[in-house]
Parts: structure tokens; sequence; C-alpha cells
């Protein structure tokens, strides 16, 4: 029952900007968009969230529609280091709920 | 700082042996979380707590699985007459507010 749609796979030169799309078309009014990253064989690691509002941290930039039904995790400036599995997660509130995860995008950074 | 720690790293056991899995959140964290991930997958909730308390365990596949964190620190997840299809890799998480930090994860194998 994943809340939201990535494409499965995506593909960016090294150096240039990584856009990775997101749809959460049924997402509801207290519910928040959450992204992670999976490298390797590693344990899942947080990236950014957010609400409503663009946001903005040291490691990407997520932009959310005015309508709220999609968003778009940019990594501006993408290494090798960046090659991983990008999953765009829809939770409840801003407390402790469970996180569900999709399939993800598996984000590959070409020399 | 010390990041969530989990024992063992590997565990290979014989089907119908019982299994502890050991999960260390990070100090001071509240929400503590049990995730199941197939190789190829996103990982799968199976329960979590705030402090002591045992929130949701709706993940948990049977009755075979049970989990506890008694003083609100150490979380141990428990796998009784364990089977095949119970291999896979169990993650855990703690959270204080919002974002959650992930375990190295427990590979479990069961010939």
């Amino acid at each position: 029952d994943a809340k939201t749609t990535q494409p499965p796979s995506m593909d960016c030169a090294e150096g240039r900007a990584a856009n990775l799309p997101c749809n959460h078309s049924t997402i509801s009014g207290n519910e928040y968009v959450y992204w992670y990253r999976q490298i390797h064989s590693q344990g899942p690691q947080y990236i950014i969230h957010g609400l409503k509002n663009n946001e903005t941290n040291e490691m990407a930039s997520l932009i959310i529609t005015e309508d709220r039904k999609s968003s778009t995790l940019i990594l501006p400036h993408a290494t090798l280091r960046d090659t991983a599995v990008y999953y765009c997660i829809v939770r409840d509130n801003y407390g402790n709920e469970k996180l569900t995860f999709g399939t993800g995008t598996r984000l590959t950074i070409i020399p | 700082g010390a990041g969530v720690s989990q024992s063992p790293r590997y565990k290979v056991t014989k089907r119908g042996q019982d299994v502890a899995l050991r999960c260390d959140p990070i100090s001071g964290h509240v929400s503590l979380y049990w995730y199941r991930q197939a190789l190829g997958q996103g990982p799968e909730f199976l329960t979590y707590f705030n402090y002591e308390a045992q929130q949701d365990k709706s993940g948990l596949p049977n009755d075979r699985f049970s989990a506890e964190r008694p003083e609100g620190s150490i979380s141990t997840l428990t796998i009784q007459r364990t089977e095949q299809r119970d291999s896979a890799m169990y993650r855990c998480a703690s959270s204080s507010l919002g974002e959650q930090y992930f375990g190295p994860g427990t590979r479990l194998t069961v010939t």
C-alpha cells in the first residue's frame, strides 16, 4: 500500500544536478514528504523532509508542488558516492510513526 | 558520537532454532523501530517502541516473532522456531523527533 510512485531507475552525469521525481497524489494535509537513500548494503540514510515549503540542507533540496501531489529531490552536484537507491516516503505527522518504503529509484552517477 | 549498533552482524542458524537479535539505539532516543529487508526490496516495518512501550506490532509476520525493550533502551527481536523464509537483513532504527537513524543490520540466514 505504498503511497508514492517513483521511476525505478535514473542515470546522472557526475557533477550535474540529479533531479529525482516522486508522485504522492493521495497525500493528506498532515503528511510530510521524507527522502531516504540506501547506499549498497548500508542502512537507509535520512536526507531531507518537508511539509509544503521547499527545503534545503547540506545534502539536497526538496521542491514540493503547490498542490503537494508531487515533489522533486535535487542533488545539486552529484558525485559517484551519490549512487544509491532513493526512497520517497509520505509519513503521518511529525511524530514517531513507521516508515513505509516503496521500491525507490536506483540512481546511478556516471563518471 | 555513537550511532545505532546491532549484534550480531551475521547469524547463521538451523531451521527450528530460536534467535535473538539485539539493537542498541542512539543514547536518549525515545523511539526504536525494527524493520526487515529482503534482497532487492525496501525495508519492511515490523514493530516500534516509545520508551519501553510497544506502540505498534502490526508488521510482525506471525506469533513466532516478538520484541521487547524492557528498560526503554536496548531492544531484542526474537524469532522462535526459525524457518528458511525468515532469512533476511533485520534493521533497527532509532529517533527522537522525525528522522530515523538506522543501524548496520543483522544478516540472518536460516539453513
